[in-house]
């Protein structure tokens, strides 16, 4: 599965929008790219996955580049509850196996 | 529902002793796996399973062995504890395919 790289930290306001970069320039054709969230000491929660078109569900939106190298994750009105850290994961089909790199933490604040 | 379900939720083992690490799912998922937590790091693969009788080894397997009976459970056993094991161990459940997983809250061992 392709190598992610996030930026280990980030601020946001709350009620503003959250913008969490990743970035997969080498990720293959047949790998989707999923986001997970850790609070502190909880199980990861998953959020959205991606295989090229952008995404939307009730917790966030998922945006990825036309070339597939990049995505975002929108948090489209962050709350302290979004305080967290995030992982961004390519994961080809058929694979079993979540590679998790060390994130972003994400800081919400009020 | 319950979803994924971890027990016990924490627990304390002397070396050399041995245990079994209980997880359980009620959403009828075909793909279960077991993952470690260490302080700083991400979480490693210790084995998964992609249906009842089918079991694999993942990143980090040496001390740990599994089996999958049935579709609901997925027991993680620790045969002989070492220190090297304390970590924070969490289980998870997937449909097949390209879906998300669900993960259990955790079992947080400690061997002393």
């Amino acid at each position: 599965d392709a190598k992610t790289t996030q930026p280990p930290s980030m601020d946001c306001a709350e009620g503003r929008a959250a913008n969490l970069p990743c970035n997969h320039s080498t990720i293959s054709g047949n790998e989707y790219v999923y986001w997970y969230r850790q609070i502190h000491s909880q199980g990861p929660q998953y959020i959205i996955h991606g295989l090229k078109n952008n995404e939307t569900n009730e917790m966030a939106s998922l945006i990825i580049t036309e070339d597939r190298k990049s995505s975002t994750l929108i948090l489209p009105h962050a709350t302290l509850r979004d305080t967290a850290v995030y992982y961004c994961i390519a994961m080809g089909a058929g694979s079993y196996q979540l590679t998790f790199g060390k994130g972003t933490k994400l800081s919400v604040i009020p | 529902n319950a979803g994924v379900t971890q027990t016990p939720k924490f627990q304390v083992l002397k070396t050399g002793q041995s245990m079994t690490l209980q997880c359980a799912q009620d959403m009828n998922h075909e793909y279960m796996s077991w993952y470690r937590q260490d302080p700083g790091m991400g979480l490693r693969l210790i084995h998964y399973s992609v249906g009842a009788g089918i079991t694999d080894q993942g990143e980090v397997p040496n001390g740990y062995n599994v089996s999958r009976s049935t579709t609901e459970d997925f027991p993680l056993r620790l045969l002989s504890a070492a220190p090297s094991q304390t970590s924070v161990y969490f289980c998870a459940s997937s449909r097949q395919g390209n879906y998300g997983y669900t993960f259990g809250s955790g079992t947080r061992l400690t061997v002393v």
